[in-house]
Order: C-alpha cells, then structure tokens, then sequence
C-alpha cells in the first residue's frame, strides 16, 4: 500500500497546455517535496513546503501544501517538452527526517 | 563537485550470487540513504544511516545489508541474490535530513 497517491500515473500533453499533478495521503507530513527524474538519472529536488496552505513558484511551477498537510499539487503554465519527466512527491514523516515516496506521474510533453 | 556517485551503473548478478553497491558523496553530508525504485512502486527506502558507524532499517530492509564505515561511503549488500531484487538502486545523501541529493542509479538484474 502506497502512503503517497499521485495521479495521474500517466499524462501526456502538448506543448503550451496547463497541467495539474496531485498528490494526496491520509498521513500527515511535517513537510513535502517535489523531484522531477529524467530517464537513466536519478531524482532532483524541485521544492520543499513545510507550511500548511503554503505555496511557491518556481518560474512555470506552482506548488502548493494542503492547509491539513496531508496533500500537495503541482501545477505547471504553458508546458514544454523540457517539463518532461517523472515527477515525485516525497511526504516526511514526524518519526524522523526520512521521506515516503509516492509512485509518481510520467509526465510527456510534445512539441 | 561530483555529488553522490554510485559504483557499478549496470550489473547482472545469478540467482545466488553476492554483491556490493557502492555509494560516495563528497558533500560532508551526515545522513545517507538506499531507494530501490521498481515500476509503478516508487522509491522504497531499504536501509539509512544518520552517521559514521550507524546503519538503520527502512520499509524493505529484508535481504539487504548496509555498512557506513566512513562517512563519505555508504555500502549496500546482497549475500545471496533473488530474482525479486531486479530493480534500480538509487543512494541519495543530505546534510539535516531534509534536502536529499541522488546519484544516478544502479540498474541490477537477477537471473
């Protein structure tokens, strides 16, 4: 059983739609990360929110904790075929600094 | 700066036989860990360590072993290879447990 549920598990757009990832649990998380993983590499962090209704930016990606710190969402503006990949999100649990990861969205972006 | 590396890329072991992963940041990272990541599964962490000398079981610890000798190398074990570790293996470090860094993965496949 997944502690992180993400959908969708596949998504494929083309470039300059707008996309909505979601990640959600019934645990709550003391914080919440997003990765993005390229073929043949490993994950790389993208952001960490900590606050319940916390949201940020990053340039097209707008990330947001839910106010319960159960759930997060990722939204991108305007994808592009650079925005393709696995995306991840990562809750951290309150027993110690260790994430649980969910089983992430494929995420294919065509020109 | 190399990051986090990872020792061998790709390895085909038979039903049975030992190996080791190896795992190098040259960060000064404290905490450091080791993902098996299979399809549709996400990343399921095996074992961690939160310092030199201490080693610490994660959600799939079984079959595996893991020794920190140095702070900079963290090993993962396999005495007796089954066809159910077929996965790739992703070590990641992070100085307060909270911003993980990746390497690039081991692919193993057992026959």
């Amino acid at each position: 059983t997944q502690l992180l549920e993400q959908s969708p598990q596949f998504l494929s757009i083309q470039e300059g739609e707008n996309l909505t990832v979601y990640c959600n649990s019934s645990s709550v998380f003391s914080s919440l990360q997003w990765y993005r993983q390229e073929p043949g590499e490993g994950p790389v962090l993208l952001v960490t929110v900590v606050t319940g209704g916390e949201v940020k930016k990053l340039k097209r990606l707008t990330f947001q904790f839910g106010d319960a710190r159960k759930d997060s969402s990722l939204h991108i503006t305007a994808a592009q075929p650079g925005d393709t990949g696995l995306y991840l999100c990562a809750g951290e649990g309150y027993n110690f600094n260790k994430f649980y990861f969910g089983s992430g969205t494929k995420l294919n972006v065509k020109p | 700066n190399a990051g986090v590396t990872q020792t061998p890329k790709f390895r085909v072991l038979k039903t049975g036989q030992s190996m080791t992963l190896l795992c190098a940041q040259d960060m000064n990272h404290e905490y450091m860990y080791w993902y098996r990541q299979d399809p549709g599964m996400g990343l399921r962490l095996i074992h961690y360590s939160v310092g030199e000398g201490t080693t610490a079981k994660g959600e799939v610890p079984d079959g595996y072993n893991v020794s920190r000798l140095k702070k900079q190398n963290f090993l993962l074990g396999l005495e007796s290879a089954a066809p159910s570790q077929t996965s790739v293996y992703f070590c990641a470090s992070s100085l307060q447990g909270r911003s993980y860094t990746f390497g690039s993965g081991t692919r193993l496949t057992v026959v």
